[in-house]
This record gives C-alpha cells, sequence and structure tokens, in this order.
C-alpha cells in the first residue's frame, strides 16, 4: 500500500519558469512533511519541510503548500534554474520534527531546461 | 564537518551470502536510520538505532539486521541473500527522536549492493 504517492515521474520545466511538484498521501496520521533532492550518485538532501499545522512554508525559491483536507502537498520553485535538475521525494512522518521513520514517494525527476 | 559517510560504495555478492554495510552519522548526531531504495523506487525504511537499540523496524525480514556502537556509527547486515535485495542502500542520521521541533535526517551516498 503506497502511503504516499507522486503521480507524475517527470516534470520539464523552462529555466526562469515556475516547477510544481506534487505528492499525495493517505495516512492521517502524517504530522510532518519533507522534500529531499537527489542528484545521481549522491544521497537525498534536505530542502524544505512543513508541519501539519501550517499551510505554507516559504526558504528562499522554494514554497511548500500543505491542504490537509486533500491530503496534499506541493512543491514550488521560482525561478527554476538548470542546477533545479533531480530527483524530487516527498516524504511524510507521524512524528513531529522528521527525525523518525520516513515514508516517502517513488520521486518526481524534475528536468530544467534552457 | 564531515557529513553521513557510508562504505563500501559499491558491492557484489552472490544468493545465500551474508553483507555488513557501514555508516558514520554525522558529527553531532547520535541517531542512524537505514533505509532500502530499489530501482524506481523512493527509500524504504528499515530500522533506525539510537542509544545502541532498534527503536522502530520497517516491514522488512530478519534477515536484516544491525547494530549500531557507542561512537554512533551503525552497520547494516544481511544475511541469506536474495536477487530481491540488489539496490541502493542509504543511511541518515539525525538527533535524538522528538528531541527538538525540526529534526532533519542528513542521508550519506549510500551503498549499491548488486546480488548475482
Amino acid at each position: 500500500d503506497q502511503q504516499v504517492k507522486q503521480n507524475s515521474p517527470s516534470l520539464s520545466v523552462q529555466e526562469g519558469r515556475i516547477s510544481i511538484l506534487n505528492c499525495d498521501y493517505t495516512n492521517s496520521m502524517f504530522d510532518y512533511f519533507l522534500w529531499y533532492k537527489k542528484y545521481p550518485a549522491e544521497g537525498p538532501t534536505f530542502l524544505i519541510s512543513i508541519s501539519s499545522i501550517k499551510d505554507k512554508n516559504e526558504d528562499g525559491r522554494f514554497t511548500v503548500f500543505l491542504n490537509k483536507s486533500a491530503k496534499h502537498l506541493s512543491l514550488h520553485i521560482v525561478p527554476s534554474q538548470p542546477g533545479d535538475s533531480a530527483v524530487y521525494f516527498c516524504a511524510a512522518t507521524p512524528f513531529t520534527g522528521g527525525g523518525n521513520k520516513l515514508t516517502f514517494g517513488t520521486g518526481t525527476q524534475l528536468k530544467v531546461e534552457l | 564537518d564531515a557529513g553521513v559517510t557510508q562504505s563500501p560504495t559499491h558491492l557484489i555478492k552472490t544468493r545465500g551470502q551474508q553483507v555488513t554495510l557501514r555508516c558514520s552519522p554525522k558529527s553531532g548526531h547520535d541517531t542512524v536510520s537505514w533505509y532500502q531504495q530499489a530501482l524506481g523506487q523512493g527509500p524504504q525504511f528499515i530500522f533506525q538505532y539510537y542509544e545502541e537499540e532498534e527503536r522502530q523496524r520497517g516491514n522488512f525480514p530478519d534477515r536484516f539486521s544491525g547494530h549500531q556502537f557507542p561512537n554512533y556509527s551503525s552497520e547494516l547486515n544481511v544475511n541469506a541473500l536474495l536477487l530481491g535485495d540488489s539496490a541502493l542502500y542509504l543511511c541518515a542520521s539525525s538527533l535524538t527522536p522528538g528531541v527538538r521541533i525540526k529534526n532533519i535526517q542528513y542521508f550519506g551516498a549510500g551503498t549499491r549492493l548488486s546480488v548475482l
């Protein structure tokens, strides 16, 4: 049972435009959500997180939106840069803070084109 | 400040063999989690160690076991290897769960295990 779903395996965006990556979850016990990005031959790198008590968190070019009623979150990257090309994983945990068991989605490959 | 380091980088084994993977956590971290990432999938949680004990476990058989040492480093052992164990094994370190509101897991580059 896939509790965290990323239904778009890939996304292609032009440099300077907005990238929107989506994630859906089914477990209502999830309390904390994270986005990681992964380059080939490297481990996942933490990008941004959000607690279930918020609906938006912003960090520079990255914003995460959480819609608890729809069990949906999205990551917005504005403006997109070629260096953002990577696989992006959505992750969730029922424990506040992100230090416990994470359940990951299958990832979305983002390609930012010149 | 060294991040999470894992060894070896790559490993080739045959079915039925046993393997040990190693992980050193980021400086200041005392908790280590292990994940398995199969091709085309997201990482799947195997287990988590802190205070030298297994605290949480995912849906993996007993062939997967681990250990944490007093210096917080950790090992993942897999016995009786199956073809399906071929994957990237990721180690992540963090602070003691529950200590603070934001407690991010930092990942190593992983060990690529191929079982022939």
